[in-house]
C-alpha cells in the first residue's frame, strides 16, 4: 500500500512569514496526526483528526497555527507568522483507528527552517 | 505527560544485546515502540497493550508492565540495521500518544 503523503519535503523562510504543509495519509485511515518534532527530541503531538473532526488540538499554539482536514482525506496545517522556535520537521501520520491498539503509519515529514 | 527514556544512547558492537526503558508517572493504555533513522520517518516497531503481554518483531522484543507503567525494550544479537533512534509512546486513558525523547542505538562491525 502506498504510504502517508508529505509535501514539501524542505522550506525555508523568514520569520514572521507564512507556511504551509500538505500530508495526504494512507487511504481508509480514518486517523490523521500531526507531530512537531524538534531536533533531538521525541514527537510532540500537535492535532488529532478522526475523519475531518478534530479530537485533540490540547497542544496546538493557535495564536500561529492552524490545521484542517477537508472532506476527511488531505490535510493541510499552516503556520502564520512564523517564529525561530517553529524551526522543526513536521511529521503527519495515520491510523485505521484512534483506538490505542493500531501503531501508526508517518510520513518522511518536511523540514521547517525559520531564519 | 511525555514518558522518560533510558538510557540517552547505547554503542554495541554487532551480536550483543541492549535493553532501552520506558517509564510514565501515569496508568497506561498501551505502549507503542517506533525506530527513526537518520533523515527519515519513524518506523513502527510493535505496541502492547494491558496485561503484561510481550511481543517480538525479529530479534527486537518487548515487554509491559503496568503495575509499574514501565517498557522495557531488548535488541538482542544486533544486527547493523538495528542503529537508530529508539522512541516508545504511552497512551493513557486519554488516547493521546506521547513520546518520549528517545534512545539513540549505534551499533558497530
Amino acid at each position: 500500500e502506498a504510504g502517508v503523503a508529505q509535501s514539501p519535503r524542505y522550506k525555508i523562510i523568514e520569520k514572521r512569514q507564512s507556511v504551509a504543509f500538505w500530508c495526504n495519509p494512507i487511504s481508509g485511515h480514518a486517523t490523521l496526526y500531526w507531530y512537531q518534532q524538534i531536533l533531538g527530541q521525541g514527537p510532540k503531538l500537535l492535532i488529532q483528526f478522526q475523519n475531518n473532526g478534530v479530537v485533540d488540538d490540547s497542544q496546538l499554539p493557535k495564536d500561529r497555527f492552524s490545521a484542517e482536514r477537508l472532506k476527511g482525506v488531505d490535510s493541510t496545517l499552516k503556520i502564520q507568522p512564523a517564529k525561530l522556535e517553529d524551526s522543526a520537521v513536521y511529521l503527519c501520520a495515520s491510523s485505521s483507528l484512534t483506538a490505542t491498539n493500531y501503531g501508526y503509519t508517518f510520513g518522511s515529514g518536511t523540514r521547517l527552517t525559520v531564519v | 505527560q511525555q514518558p522518560v527514556q533510558s538510557p540517552q544512547a547505547v554503542i554495541l558492537r554487532e551480536g550483543e544485546d541492549a535493553v532501552i526503558n520506558c517509564s510514565s508517572s501515569k496508568a497506561l493504555y498501551s505502549v507503542h515502540w517506533y525506530r527513526q533513522k537518520h533523515g527519515e520517518a519513524p518506523v513502527f516497531l510493535m505496541i502492547l497493550l494491558k496485561g503484561g503481554e510481550q511481543k517480538g518483531h525479529e530479534k527486537i522484543s518487548a515487554s509491559f508492565n503496568e503495575k509499574k507503567q514501565q517498557s522495557s525494550l531488548y535488541l538482542t544479537a544486533s544486527q547493523l540495521s538495528y542503529s537508530g533512534t529508539y522512541f516508545c509512546g504511552t497512551h493513557d486513558s486519554w488516547g493521546k500518544l506521547q513520546f518520549g525523547a528517545g534512545t539513540q542505538v549505534v551499533v558497530t562491525p
